[in-house]
């Protein structure tokens, strides 16, 4: 089983939809959680992170994290074409400085 | 921009050569990364320097021999790799190891003949 578990995609949404990208993992140990983007040809971006389980908001974009089910989320409203991207999940121990990353999902949005 | 910069953008090369990859930061940081990127696999950490020292080596062949001069440049070094080394290689850096964002370049696309 890999540590952290993204499906790759692609997903694509319709203009103005809400998107819901998602990453499973494994190590109960892994307490900050980032959300990058990254467009084509482009190094990833970092959307946001955020500390252990909760919600996190900042303008379209929400992170929630589930440490119970080992689960975190990503969503997207109003989503725009200039959200086409691989948007790729990363996390880490709380004593540890090396990321572990998902795959990345490849997200279109078609206007 | 992201004030990383990478050079060459793109790279074919023959498993006989050798040659390096340079990195360089406009950002003041004090760590710096280098990560390798394979289509459809995970961004897989290669190298970490903090202050110029390797803090990591992330059971990388010796073919990949990294270089950090100083805090602002990170040179990897290549020679005798394989078709399987072929990938999109980022090199990024933070304020200081630990910390969540990373500021990655927009990467060196290798090809290995």
């Amino acid at each position: 089983q890999k540590e952290v578990e993204q499906d790759p995609g692609p997903l694509s949404v319709p203009e103005g939809a809400i998107v819901s990208l998602n990453c499973t993992y494994s190590n109960s140990a892994f307490q900050y959680f980032m959300w990058y983007r990254q467009y084509s040809r482009k190094g990833p971006e970092l959307l946001m992170y955020t500390y252990s389980s909760g919600n996190k908001e900042d303008g379209r974009f929400t992170a929630q994290v589930d440490k119970s089910s080992k689960y975190i989320s990503l969503f997207i409203r109003d989503s725009q074409p200039s959200d086409s991207a691989t948007y790729l999940c990363a996390m880490r121990a709380g004593g540890s400085y090396i990321p572990t990353f998902g795959r990345g999902t490849s997200l279109i949005v078609h206007p | 921009e992201t004030g990383v910069t990478q050079t060459p953008r793109h790279l074919v090369m023959g498993m006989t050569n050798k040659k390096s990859l340079k990195c360089e930061q406009h950002l003041g940081h004090n760590a710096m990364y280098w990560y390798k990127q394979s289509a459809k696999k995970p961004l897989e950490l290669m190298f970490v320097y903090n202050f110029k020292e390797q803090t990591e080596n992330n059971s990388v062949p010796s073919r990949f021999s990294p270089e950090c001069p100083n805090s602002s440049h990170l040179f990897l070094h290549l020679h005798t790799l394989q078709p399987e080394d072929s990938a999109l290689y980022l090199c990024a850096s933070s304020q200081d190891v630990g910390e969540n964002e990373q500021f990655f370049g927009p990467g060196t696309r290798l090809t290995v003949l």
